[in-house]
């Protein structure tokens, strides 16, 4: 089956410029995540759709971030404008609807703020 | 709320050697647990993961872990190591219904020659 597809890989932005990342998980699953990377850290959650719904956005800091996932598919996550510290790898996983699945990861996008 | 604690952020070990990460989690319901692995400039990718049942669970590359409720751990072995088995590694822990994972922070895998 085809796996997590992000889009791009690499981005470089000026800081307070805008940025957009994209994302199509894997068909069938229902749930999708968008988690923040910081360089030697682990992933940290950002936002949780279940369907197109918003299950969890506590950690997503929404005066800059936004993200949405129109028809409960793909998703598009927005950072207007960007900080310095928002250089990290943004994932996008997504899992099945059964309990004990686990979540499947696209290769990312690493965002570089100068 | 669930919780993860990965003890040592870099591990070495020479190759053939026994591999031990050491994950530790926190959960006030039966946990799902996973370890995760990450090489450099790619996505998460599963090793193995325990759901329920059998408490030791074999995962690819010839990684294993074992849930140990008394402990509250699930630490991930493999008896020999090999030069591509150099990367990071993830432990995270979700729960029946929230469909949430929460992370660890990481420890690097370094494999001596």
């Amino acid at each position: 089956e085809a796996g997590v597809a992000q889009s791009p890989r690499y981005k470089i932005i000026e800081k307070r410029q805008s940025v957009a990342f994209w994302c199509n998980p894997i068909s069938g699953h229902a749930t999708l995540y968008w988690y923040q990377q910081i360089l030697g850290q682990g992933p940290k959650l950002l936002i949780q759709f279940q369907n197109n719904g918003v299950v969890d956005d506590s950690q997503l800091p929404k005066d800059r971030f936004s993200a949405e996932r129109l028809k409960g598919v793909d998703s598009t996550l927005k950072i207007q404008p960007a900080k310095l510290e928002d250089s990290a790898v943004y994932l996008c996983a997504s899992s099945p609807p059964w309990a004990g699945g686990e979540a499947f990861f696209g290769q990312g996008t690493r965002l570089t703020v100068v | 709320a669930q919780s993860v604690t990965q003890l040592g952020s870099h591990v070495s070990v020479s190759e053939g050697a026994l591999v031990l990460l050491r994950c530790n989690y926190s959960s006030s319901v039966p946990p799902y647990l996973f370890w995760y692995v990450q090489y450099p400039n790619q996505g998460l990718q599963l090793l193995l993961k325990y759901t329920t049942g059998a408490t030791l669970v074999k995962g690819i590359n010839g990684f294993e872990a074992e849930f140990k409720k008394s402990e509250t751990s699930f630490h991930l072995t493999k008896p020999s190591a090999h030069m591509s088995d150099a990367a990071e590694y993830f432990c995270a822990v979700s729960t029946s219904g929230t469909y949430k994972y929460i992370f660890g922070t990481g420890t690097r895998l370094k494999v001596l020659a």
